[in-house]
């Protein structure tokens, strides 16, 4: 069964900290994992994925198989960067599994 | 892409059939109903691969389906409970390769 955990409920940084959200995960095929970002008011939205290796609002994350993690992290965070976070996983049966979220706080 | 929910809120009384509607306008064959709780994150009830197709994802009970459109994906609670109190999205895939979930604006319903 894929799970994916996220094991922060709650991040608190100060502006231009570096952060780093975690997330870990099980499955025992070749997963395609997600981030995604839920700003104040706003619908959930893709953030960044994987296999794009992309960086996004100075985000990125790595695949670590060996780990099986795939952590997100920004060098300075900004205050416009509080919002609720999910790390997501796709398997091979087309349905997307999300973890628990994490709340990051940005503080001035 | 768009995708539409509706009701936006709606609140009911326990033991009552609730219907929450998904509609998209481009086509996409997958669909998905999540429920979204504080602490639990999101949680997939169902999905769907294609017209006519559907399946469970983790917590199926309590929830029906059904895909006879592309376009429509309705979530049915056949007797409302006050634990399926919560907000739900509507997803849709887009992309092909590169795909992402494209989320609905939500509803939400309280079960009193």
């Amino acid at each position: 069964a894929q799970r994916v955990t996220q094991p922060e409920k709650l991040l608190s940084v100060f502006k231009g900290a570096p952060v780093e959200l975690k997330c870990n995960y099980s499955y025992s095929g070749s997963p395609e994992l997600f981030w995604y970002v839920q700003y104040s008011r706003q619908r959930l939205q893709l953030l960044l994925r994987h296999i794009s290796r992309e960086s996004i609002k100075g985000f990125t994350a790595d695949l670590n198989k060996g780990e099986t993690s795939f952590h997100l992290k920004k060098p300075f965070a900004q205050e416009e960067d509080s919002a609720m976070y999910y790390c997501a996983l796709s398997g091979n049966n087309n349905d997307m599994r999300f973890g628990a979220g994490t709340r990051l706080t940005v503080k001035p | 892409a768009g995708i539409t929910q509706s009701p936006r809120h709606k609140v009911t009384e326990t033991g009552t059939p609730v219907t929450l509607r998904c509609h998209q306008t481009e086509n996409h064959r997958y669909m998905y109903w999540y429920r979204q709780d504080p602490g639990m994150g999101l949680r997939l009830i169902h999905y769907s691969v294609g017209a006519g197709i559907t399946d469970q994802g983790e917590v199926p009970n309590g929830y029906n389906v059904s895909r006879s459109t592309t376009e429509d994906f309705p979530l049915r609670l056949l007797s409302a409970a006050p634990s399926q109190t919560s907000v739900y999205f509507c997803a849709i895939r887009v992309g092909g390769e590169g795909y992402e979930q494209y989320f609905g604006p939500g509803t939400r319903l309280t079960v009193t």
